[in-house]
């Protein structure tokens, strides 16, 4: 199975803030790779594909890079309603498998 | 527009089984995939399998294997996800998604709860 692994598991920022979660692949996945937000309470939502392209209605705040193992996940100016948990996962394969997570708070 | 509208939350006790729907609207019904994915309490995310709608064809992730079935009923554009002899680790949201070559959609989720 390829393993996701999220970088911070969290982080805490400040309204405006631009940041970063970076997610790498045990092995090579090209750009087959999803980003999702997860709100308390709520289903997950997508955001981001093929690594790069934003889904249907995903402001354009919302960025997604990288190829092969290494990718970003950047929000440019954020925004008390982007506060949530963001997921990397890889779907070059099945099993498709999920990073663990990077909860994004206030600081 | 499109949607997919669960079913409600369940409780059942350990060795039972649970069978979650999954209702589609909005859109061709036998030309997506449909994945299953859970979510235990304050946990991350969990990919059980996905089920090709048009012919029934099923993929589970070994963890699940001989414990999960995915079904549909092409009649009422539903998928069910039935999980068998239920344990406390398997208390969690079950989610389906819609799989457009990547997840689009999700469900709004279930909730099953194991306890004797």
């Amino acid at each position: 199975d390829i393993q996701m692994t999220q970088s911070p598991s969290s982080l805490s920022a400040s309204v405006g803030d631009r940041v970063t979660i970076t997610c790498r692949a045990s092995q090579g996945i090209s750009n087959y790779l999803a980003w999702f937000q997860q709100k308390p309470g709520k289903a997950p939502k997508s955001l981001i594909y093929a690594a790069s392209s934003l889904q249907s209605g995903v402001p354009s705040k919302f960025s997604g890079s990288g190829s092969g193992t290494d990718f970003t996940l950047t929000i440019s100016s954020l925004q008390p309603e982007d506060f949530a948990t963001y997921y990397c996962q890889q779907y070059e394969s099945y099993p498709l498998t999920f990073g663990g997570g990077t909860k994004v708070e206030i600081k | 527009q499109v949607q997919l509208v669960q079913s409600g939350a369940e409780v059942k006790k350990p060795g039972a089984s649970v069978k979650v729907s999954c209702k589609a609207s909005g859109y061709t019904f036998t030309s997506y995939y449909m994945h299953w994915v859970r979510q235990a309490p304050g946990q991350g995310l969990e990919w059980m399998g996905i089920i090709n709608p048009s012919g029934g064809g099923t993929n589970y992730a070994q963890k699940f294997q001989g414990r999960v079935t995915m079904t549909r009923d092409t009649s009422t554009s539903t998928v069910y996800m039935e999980l068998s002899s239920l344990r406390s680790e398997d208390t969690a949201v079950y989610y389906c998604a819609r799989d457009a070559g990547n997840i689009d959609y999700w469900g709004q989720g279930t909730l099953v709860t194991v306890s004797s």
